[in-house]
């Protein structure tokens, strides 16, 4: 079966060092998001992402967040100057169609940890 | 966004039927019902979803209110690997496929 795939699977960063999170959605898919899951809470939605651009995004997402497609594969998160705060599991996810029926399928996730 | 209710936590015996309810009384004409479930250090995993008839996967069966104010998922035979958070979940209309995932319940199964 098609799986998103994530890494890394755990970075340890510095408070204030930029990171990129990379993902592969599953190839035919055409929607991407990241989630975020802080240890011990919900998962919370950061941002849609369609044709190149952010369709949606959260409160969480400032603008020391950042998404991009640099390619026809990837989908990658970057923040810019990291908190300890945004120490969390991020989940990237992608779908095929933007339908309210469709499946949402996820990946295991990158854990974060800012020291 | 339409909101549901779920019990914090569960318990079920290994080979069991589990059945897990939802309430969502505001749910509207278009609001899907989606389950999802996260495994310990997983990411969430898609089980089954719905909008007025029961449905049945090879996962699971969701079971829907005649009035959509609720619905319940039922695993048939609980195995210690579906041991997870369930998210019971409402997508709107113009929602985009976004998820708002609450709590959840947390099911533990006892062999």
């Amino acid at each position: 079966e098609p799986e998103v795939t994530q890494t890394p699977s755990h970075q340890v960063t510095q408070m204030g060092q930029e990171v990129i999170l990379r993902c592969v959605p599953i190839s035919n898919h055409l929607y991407f998001y990241w989630y975020r899951q802080i240890l011990g809470q919900k998962v919370e939605f950061l941002v849609s992402f369609y044709n190149n651009e952010i369709s949606e995004k959260s409160e969480i997402f400032d603008d020391q967040f950042s998404v991009e497609r640099p390619d026809g594969s990837n989908f990658t998160l970057k923040i810019r100057s990291t908190k300890l705060e945004d120490s969390a599991m991020y989940f990237c996810a992608s779908t095929h169609l933007r339908a309210t029926g469709n499946t949402i399928y996820f990946g295991e996730g990158s854990w974060l940890t800012v020291v | 966004d339409a909101k549901t209710t779920q019990p914090n936590s569960m318990e079920s015996n290994e080979e069991e039927p589990v059945h897990l309810p939802c309430n969502h009384s505001t749910i509207s004409g278009t609001d899907y019902i989606h389950w999802y479930r996260q495994l310990p250090s997983q990411g969430p995993e898609y089980v089954i979803h719905g909008l007025t008839s029961n449905v049945n996967n090879r996962m699971a069966s969701l079971a829907i209110a005649e009035d959509r104010k609720s619905s319940t998922l039922i695993l048939h035979r609980a195995t210690l690997r579906d041991a997870a958070v369930y998210y019971c979940i409402l997508i709107g209309h113009n929602q985009g496929g976004k998820l708002i995932f609450g709590q959840g319940t947390e099911l533990s199964v006892k062999p």
